[in-house]
């Protein structure tokens, strides 16, 4: 298994419609993960940390399953704004660097 | 605060010329890192310091320099360029990498380098 791992998509969808992207990881040990937003031809910026078994903030919620070891971003009522790369983001073994999935383009459209 | 600066935004380079992208960053941040990324390769890890004076290899240090002497900058250097150098490169900070908290990494606006 690759240390970070997320399907590239593209996701189109409708404003409103809910959509989840995942993440798989290969490091048993890591305690802390992130999603970053990335803006087209801009830097990446946190968008979510999770430390437990999720995290909530307004229309995003992200979930951990640590036995499958995976990440979940969910977006609600999506916005023309939430358009962008997401980026699933998971320290490396030694604790040292986080290392960054491809990333998840979303496309939300009216 | 500024944040994280990077110089310049932009560069067009010939195959074999060096140049040194500046970065340095105002939050007395002791991690820094460069990533560079590519269309469908993510970001990917360069080079990373964990306070002055100490640095390490990442996922693709070859043909690139670092130096820590001050904790806030942490420039890159390109020895001799090479076309496939062509890309946006990224300098980040954070307080803590891999703990639990605090560990925001905080980007640049990036590097749009040019190899030809």
């Amino acid at each position: 298994r690759k240390e970070v791992e997320q399907d590239p998509g593209p996701f189109n969808v409708p404003e409103g419609a809910t959509v989840a992207f995942n993440c798989t990881y290969s490091n048993s040990a890591s305690q802390s993960f992130f999603w970053y937003r990335q803006d087209c031809r801009k830097e990446p910026k946190l968008l979510m940390s999770v430390y437990s078994s999720g995290n909530e903030d307004g229309r995003f919620t992200a979930q951990l399953n640590r036995a499958s070891q995976y990440i979940s971003l969910l977006i609600r009522d999506s916005k023309l704004s939430d358009s962008a790369t997401y980026l699933c983001v998971v320290p490396n073994q030694a604790g040292t660097a986080l290392i960054f999935g491809k990333g998840t383009t979303l496309s939300v459209s009216s | 605060n500024a944040g994280v600066t990077q110089t310049p935004k932009f560069q067009v380079l010939k195959t074999g010329q060096s140049m040194t992208l500046q970065c340095a960053q105002d939050m007395n941040h002791e991690y820094m890192s460069w990533y560079r990324q590519d269309p469908g390769m993510g970001l990917r890890l360069i080079h990373y310091s964990v306070g002055a004076g100490i640095t390490d290899q990442g996922e693709v240090p070859n043909g690139y320099n670092v130096s820590r002497s001050t904790t806030e900058d942490f420039p890159l250097r390109l020895l001799s360029a090479a076309p496939s150098q062509t890309s946006v490169y990224f300098c980040a900070s954070s307080y803590n990498p891999g703990g639990l908290a605090d560990n925001e990494q905080f980007f640049g606006p990036g590097t749009r380098l040019t190899v030809l």
